[in-house]
């Protein structure tokens, strides 16, 4: 079974940074891309970056680009979104997300992890 | 960016009853197109992927319709099970990808 499993959240300072981390098991990590989704409180759903199965490819919204990275690391089959100058607009819950590819659908989501950026 | 918008916000059916979820985009995503189910305090789980094929385990009273810009999720014979805000995405064009805003689904 596909499992995704996030850690590293919390609360943080406007400014600061964390670094959230997804464990995957149960398919193949370097054949799918995977992607991190936000929804803020009581808010919809918020795509934030993508990367592919390899690792060398990736994209972000504009709302994080140039403050946050997704990366891979296929040795370990671990997702990680690095997050920096957070602002109070990023507090939200953050999904771990399977894709089949680049044109698919999210088949399989983590159970999420909030972040919170308050003083 | 393609703008997905979702209509009605919000709808309240009886159970039994059918309920039909509309979705549009502000550009055509051809059947590029799923749709997520969420209850309070779950992540999503998909439903409907390329606008009309059901998931993996989910039910045939959940179906899907649509091309180009129109979309439309419809749900049979209502549960109370069924009572969750429902989002549509596309992903036909990207960076990025675009969800709409929900609409929540009350059974009465």
């Amino acid at each position: 079974d596909v499992q995704l499993v996030e850690s590293g959240g919390g609360l943080v300072q406007p400014g600061g940074s964390l670094r959230l981390s997804c464990a995957a098991s149960g398919f193949t990590f370097t054949n799918y891309a995977m992607s991190w989704v936000r929804q803020g409180p009581g808010k919809g759903l918020e795509w934030v970056s993508a990367v592919s199965g390899s690792g060398g490819s990736s994209y972000s919204a504009d709302s994080v680009k140039g403050r946050f990275t997704i990366s891979k690391d296929i040795s370990t089959n671990t997702l990680y979104l690095q997050m920096n100058s957070l602002r109070a607009e990023d507090t939200a819950v953050y999904y771990c997300a399977k894709m089949g590819g680049w044109y698919e659908p999210i088949d399989y989501w983590g159970q999420g992890i909030p972040v919170t950026v308050s003083s | 960016e393609i703008v997905m918008t979702q209509s009605p916000a919000t709808s309240s059916v009886s159970p039994g009853e059918r309920v039909t979820l509309s979705c549009r985009a502000s550009q055509s995503v051809n059947t590029k197109l799923a749709w997520y189910q969420q209850k309070p305090g779950q992540a999503p789980r998909l439903l409907i992927y390329d606008a009309s094929t059901r998931a993996t385990g989910i039910p045939a009273r959940f179906s899907g319709s649509g091309s180009g810009t129109e979309f439309t999720l419809t749900i049979t014979s209502l549960q109370s099970e069924d009572s969750a805000v429902y989002y549509c995405q596309q992903y036909n064009k990207w960076p990025p990808y675009t969800f709409g805003q929900g609409t929540k689904l009350e059974i009465k």
